[in-house]
């Protein structure tokens, strides 16, 4: 069966400071892989999403970047965090597009 | 521009009763239009996708019904349990690229 793992869970950082939240993927191979963010009391936000290796498209133009550098892998980063960039982040992938997505459990970031 | 509401914004009902939560899409263009289910501080849970040549879905107590020309879908929770409690977000799919749309979601409370 197919899992998918976030981490880390819970993150406090300061403004300024840079991130990383990782995603992966287990049981499945060529997944398309997806970051979302979700703020207090709203939907999701698409950020990237990722067809393969290497192959990023982003929806937003915004202070955050995000890598997949082996298949079942995607990263989130930022150099220099913003107030605004807190919020419940979410990863997800599916097997294509006529297929549901499934998501990770999200990393909780606060920046102070 | 394309856009996802869902009306209502939350509900609380008793238990028993059989229910229904909307869910609007601006352009009809859809690929496909998927009901997730978000528990508090939680990822996703996919509980229905309707492509679109389809009309409904249906899965035990759930059914999702899909009226592209009208721009509108349900999703009827029938004999509602108190485990239904969550918030209940539907999104709509544009593209093979996967261009995902999301509204902001019905949060649901079933009273015992």
């Amino acid at each position: 069966s197919q899992t998918i793992h976030q981490w880390p869970a819970t993150l406090v950082q300061p403004v300024g400071s840079p991130l990383s939240l990782e995603c992966t993927v287990e049981g499945t191979s060529n997944p398309n892989l997806y970051w979302y963010r979700q703020a207090a009391g709203r939907g999701l936000q698409l950020l990237f999403y990722s067809v393969g290796i290497g192959q990023i498209s982003s929806e937003v133009p915004q202070n955050l970047s995000a890598s997949r550098p082996q298949d079942r892998q995607f990263i989130l980063s930022s150099k220099k965090l913003l107030l605004s960039d807190s919020g419940f982040y979410l990863c997800a992938w599916e097997r294509g597009p006529t297929d549901t997505q499934y998501f990770g459990p999200g990393t909780r970031l606060t920046v102070l | 521009k394309q856009e996802v509401t869902q009306i209502p914004a939350a509900l609380s009902v008793p238990e028993g009763e059989n229910l229904v939560l909307n869910c609007s899409f601006t352009d009809s263009a859809i690929y496909n239009l998927q009901w997730f289910r978000q528990d508090p501080g939680k990822g996703l849970t996919s509980l229905l996708l309707i492509q679109s040549s389809q009309r409904e879905q249906t899965s035990g107590r759930l059914n999702a019904s899909l009226d592209k020309s009208s721009g509108r879908s349900t999703l009827y929770i029938a004999a509602s349990q108190p485990g239904d409690s969550a918030t209940y977000l539907c999104a709509a799919v544009y593209s093979s690229a996967s261009k995902i749309i999301f509204g902001s979601g019905t949060r649901l409370s079933i009273r015992p």
